[in-house]
């Protein structure tokens, strides 16, 4: 069975400073791995994806992620947070055996400070 | 290019009274079809999923229901409201299939307010 695991709840940084929101993944078989960011009473977009490619990703708004197999972390990097990147980020995981089945992290909020 | 649309954005119900939250998706065929919810402060909970036109999987028990009378059209109802049905309802959708890689995207949710 699968399941995600998001170390930390609650993370504060400065503004301009890099950013880590940790993820654990348990999975039995070839993981897809996702990172979804939910701005306050949004939907959520999808940031970044790994499924079996290059290790280290890149999305949207200069967020990267890196899998490790070894590790099973697929943790999400950002080099200087900006203001706008408040909000809340949550961790997800799908096996190819099971396309409608995403199991979701509980969900990281990030605060930026000035 | 996909789109998924979700509606009313906001409602204020009164304990007893019904529920239709409406999702539809535009520009791809046969998707998987999921229904969300999210309480304040808290992580998603996967209450419904539809892989076809009238097929409809429940992940918790609970006081709503789902139909998919058209392909790319997906209801959440609920005949009398609980205020524990209050929250964000999140409607979701992926393609057909169990390859690599399906993504799930989203609406831009409903938040259901019951008095």
């Amino acid at each position: 069975a699968q399941s995600v695991t998001q170390l930390d709840s609650h993370v504060s940084v400065s503004e301009g400073t890099p950013v880590l929101l940790r993820c654990n993944y348990s999975s039995s078989y070839s993981p897809s791995l996702f990172w979804y960011v939910q701005h306050p009473n949004k939907g959520l977009q999808l940031l970044l994806k790994y499924t079996s490619a290059a290790t280290l990703v890149k999305g949207i708004n200069g967020f990267e992620a890196e899998f490790k197999k070894s590790e099973t972390s697929f943790h999400l990097t950002k080099p200087s947070a900006h203001m706008s990147d408040a909000a809340e980020y949550f961790c997800v995981v799908s096996e190819a055996n099971y396309g409608q089945n995403f199991v979701f992290g509980p969900g990281t909020r990030l605060s930026v400070l000035p | 290019s996909q789109t998924i649309h979700q509606w009313p954005a906001t409602l204020v119900q009164p304990v007893g009274s019904p529920l239709s939250l409406e999702c539809t998706v535009e520009g791809t065929s046969n998707p998987n079809l999921y229904w969300y919810r999210q309480a304040a402060g808290r992580g998603l909970q996967l209450l419904f999923y539809s892989v076809g036109i009238g097929q409809i999987s429940s992940e918790v028990p609970q006081n709503l229901s789902a139909s998919r009378p058209q392909d790319r059209q997906f209801i959440l109802s609920s005949k009398k409201l609980l205020l524990s049905d209050s929250g964000f309802y999140l409607c979701a959708w992926s393609r057909a299939g169990t390859g690599a890689g399906n993504t799930i995207y989203f609406g831009e949710g409903s938040w259901l307010t019951v008095v």
